[in-house]
C-alpha cells in the first residue's frame, strides 16, 4: 500500500462545477499536508499547506483534513479553464522532515 | 511564495555527451534540495535528497555515477547528467526547502538526448 493514494482521474467538470479532489493516506502520525497544482510542461506549484485537521481557505481553494478517516480533500469553488491542470496531494514523514510521499495526481479538466 | 529557477529549460544534446541543470532559490535559503524526474503522463519520481554542503542521498536505482548532484551553497544545485543516453531524455524538476515545511519547485527542465 502506497503512503498517498490518489485517484489519477481524469476528472471533466464544467465551468462554474465545485471540484472536489481526494487522498487517503495510510500512515495516522502524517501531520502536514499539501496540494501542488502542476500545469503541462511545467514544475509543480504549492497551492494549499495545512497542519493537522481541519479547513484552510485560500479564495477558491479549501483543503481540508479528516485524520479520523485519514482523508485529504481539496475543493475548488467557481471552476475555471484555467484550473484544468494535474492536482498532486502530498504528506510530509513525522519522523524525516526530508521525506516527503506524493500522490500520482489527479488530473482535471474544466470545459468552457 | 518561494521562488526556484532552473536553467536552462530545456535542452537537446548528443548521446554521449553529459548535460548541467542548475537549480537556483531565488529569495530564500534551501538548506535541502531535491531532484525529481517525470516522464509523460507519470507522477514524479525522486532521484535524490541533497542538504547544502553534504553529499547527496539517491533513491533506490539512481546511478550516482551517472546523476552527480553538487549543493555548494544554499541557493545553488546543479545536476549533471554524464554520458547522456536517449533513455535519459525527460524532465528534470527541482525543488528547494528552507525553514519552512514544505518545498517549493522550479519549473523543470526538458532533457532531450539524441
Amino acid at each position: 500500500q502506497k503512503e498517498v493514494e490518489q485517484d489519477p482521474g481524469p476528472l471533466s467538470v464544467p465551468e462554474g462545477a465545485i471540484v472536489s479532489l481526494n487522498c487517503t493516506y495510510s500512515n495516522s502520525a502524517f501531520q502536514y499536508f499539501m496540494w501542488y497544482r502542476q500545469y503541462s510542461r511545467k514544475g509543480p506549484e504549492l497551492l494549499m499547506y495545512t497542519y493537522s485537521s481541519g479547513n484552510k481557505e485560500d479564495g477558491r481553494f479549501t483543503a481540508q483534513v479528516d485524520k479520523s478517516s485519514k482523508y485529504i480533500s481539496l475543493f475548488i469553488r467557481d471552476s475555471q479553464p484555467s484550473d484544468s491542470a494535474t492536482y498532486l496531494c502530498a504528506s510530509r514523514a513525522p519522523y524525516n522532515f526530508n521525506k516527503f510521499y506524493f500522490g500520482s495526481g489527479t488530473k482535471l479538466n474544466v470545459k468552457p | 511564495g518561494a521562488v526556484v529557477s532552473q536553467h536552462p529549460s530545456w535542452v537537446i544534446c548528443k548521446s554521449g555527451t553529459s548535460v548541467k541543470i542548475e537549480c537556483r532559490s531565488l529569495d530564500f535559503q534551501a538548506t535541502t534540495m531535491f531532484w525529481y524526474r517525470q516522464f509523460p503522463k507519470q507522477s514524479l519520481m525522486l532521484m535524490a535528497t541533497s542538504n547544502e554542503g553534504s553529499k547527496a542521498t539517491y533513491e533506490q536505482g539512481v546511478e550516482k555515477d551517472k546523476f552527480l548532484i553538487n549543493h555548494a551553497s544554499l541557493t545553488l544545485s546543479t545536476l549533471t547528467v554524464t554520458s547522456a543516453h536517449p533513455e535519459d531524455s525527460s524532465f528534470y524538476i527541482c525543488s528547494g526547502m528552507g525553514g519552512g515545511e514544505t518545498q517549493y519547485f522550479g519549473p523543470g527542465t526538458r532533457l532531450l538526448v539524441l
